[in-house]
């Protein structure tokens, strides 16, 4: 079976453009969260889909945004790009009883 | 609030067995994970231990888990360069959408 799919792998913006990273669960799999990984850090949550509901937010500005759709892949959208939005932008899946969150390859995202 | 903390470097020699530690401060946690990433890549889950449990062993590693102290462990067995890498601990909170990870441990296995 595939993993977690993310698209694309790298990407390179410049401030004040606007980014969609985008995300295929694994097959079975209805919920979808996305996380953003700064050099050096750990991940950090940024939101959670589930059945195309928005479950939990985490501290992350309004210019953050993210959907999911019926076939549950999800979007995320950056507006506003700052040079701090660079990062490893990670989204996970969440196996149906929701104990396990399986993280695809991440998106690399350069704002300059 | 969340907070997981790990120390930052481990350098282990290969074949020796490799022990990470982490510790979280939130009590309702109801799993605890230890996720591996190799340079550029995402994060892999390795195991993940039920707040119930004391322990769990899966072929080289053990996870030990003290509630009581909020303290978890990775034992990996006979370290291979192969388990070079940064190894992050997380716990799930009072939500069981939101992982909230350490900074992660690099561990480096030199020959």
């Amino acid at each position: 079976d595939a993993g977690v799919t993310q698209s694309p792998t790298h990407l390179i913006k410049t401030r004040g453009q606007q980014v969609t990273l985008r995300c295929s669960p694994i097959s079975g799999h209805k919920s979808v969260s996305w996380y953003q990984q700064v050099l050096g850090q750990g991940p950090q949550f940024i939101f959670q889909y589930y059945e195309k509901e928005e479950r939990g937010r985490g501290n992350f500005p309004d210019r953050f945004s993210a959907r999911q759709f019926p076939n549950y892949s999800s979007e995320l959208n950056v507006n506003a790009l700052l040079l701090g939005d660079s990062a490893l932008y990670l989204c996970a899946s969440s196996s149906p009883l929701q104990e396990t969150q399986y993280f695809g390859p991440g998106t690399r995202l350069l704002v300059l | 609030g969340e907070d997981v903390e790990q120390s930052l470097f481990l350098s282990v020699r290969e074949g020796d067995s490799s022990v990470i530690n982490c510790t979280y401060t939130d009590s309702s946690s109801t799993y605890l994970y230890w996720y591996k990433q190799e340079p550029g890549a995402g994060l892999q889950l390795l195991t993940y231990i039920f707040s119930n449990m004391d322990m769990k062993q899966d072929q080289r590693l053990t996870v030990l888990l003290n509630k009581k102290d909020k303290h978890l462990s990775l034992r990996i067995a006979d370290t291979q360069t192969g388990d070079s890498a940064i190894y992050f601990c997380a716990e799930n909170g009072s939500n069981d959408y939101k992982l909230s990870f350490g900074a992660g441990t690099t561990v480096t296995v030199r020959a």
